[in-house]
């Protein structure tokens, strides 16, 4: 079955750039989404086939697709984004959604 | 205003069953594949099941032969019966609304399961 892999934690200062990849084979042949989810709360969708934004996400969100890794990126860190984002991808050969493990984002 | 109203979960003994339910309001749900997606306690999310606008089925290999996913477009209901329980499928269980090409935009607030003797 497909694996999607993300690091466990990434840390960033407020104001910083923060980057959290998605690794899988030939990823940058499927769609990308990523999901924020902050403790307690469902998870929210901030980024759709690989770098749409759904409205109401700010712009500070961005994403990108291609070779066999996809990333998410946060500009402009605030208190506000520390949360875990997780990316997933339709997997058409097991006709499957598929999650990666999730990252947490922490603001230092 | 988008949203789910879901209902069902609770407390089961292992082997046991229940039987979800998500209503939808505020969008066209006949035009609208839907996902049951869960998440245990401290751990991350895990796909559950789908069901497209035809009708077409779709199981992870963990609960398939046990949960069932159906809809009632009449009424804007999605159900999971969720038969033979199992301890591991505790977890708190979400629907969503659902698009391969657009992902899941709209959730509900989550429901908890508890598999336990």
């Amino acid at each position: 079955s497909y694996v999607l892999t993300q690091p466990p934690s990434v840390s960033v200062a407020p104001g910083e750039t923060a980057r959290i990849t998605c690794g899988g084979n030939n990823i940058g042949s499927k769609s990308v989404h990523w999901y924020q989810q902050k403790p307690g709360q469902a998870p929210v969708l901030v980024m759709y086939y690989d770098s749409d934004r759904p409205s109401g996400i700010p712009e500070r969100f961005s994403g990108s697709n291609s070779g066999n890794t996809a990333t998410l990126t946060i500009s402009r860190v605030d208190a506000g984004d520390e949360a875990d984002y997780y990316c997933q991808v339709w997997d058409t050969s097991s006709d499957a959604w598929v999650f990666g493990g999730g990252t947490k984002l922490t603001v230092l | 205003e988008v949203q789910f109203l879901e209902s069902g979960g609770g407390l089961v003994q292992p082997g046991g069953s229940l039987r979800l339910t998500c209503t939808a309001s505020g969008f066209t749900f006949t035009t609208s594949a839907m996902s049951w997606v869960r998440q245990a306690l401290g751990k991350g999310l895990e796909w559950v099941s789908d069901i497209s606008v035809s009708g077409t089925t779709y199981y992870a290999d963990s609960v398939k032969g046990r949960f069932t996913i159906s809809r009632d477009n009449s009424r804007n209901v999605l159900y999971l019966q969720m038969n033979s329980l199992r301890v591991e499928d505790t977890s708190v269980y979400f629907c969503a609304k659902s698009s391969r090409v657009a992902g899941m935009d709209v959730w509900g607030q989550g429901m908890t399961v508890t598999v336990s003797s």
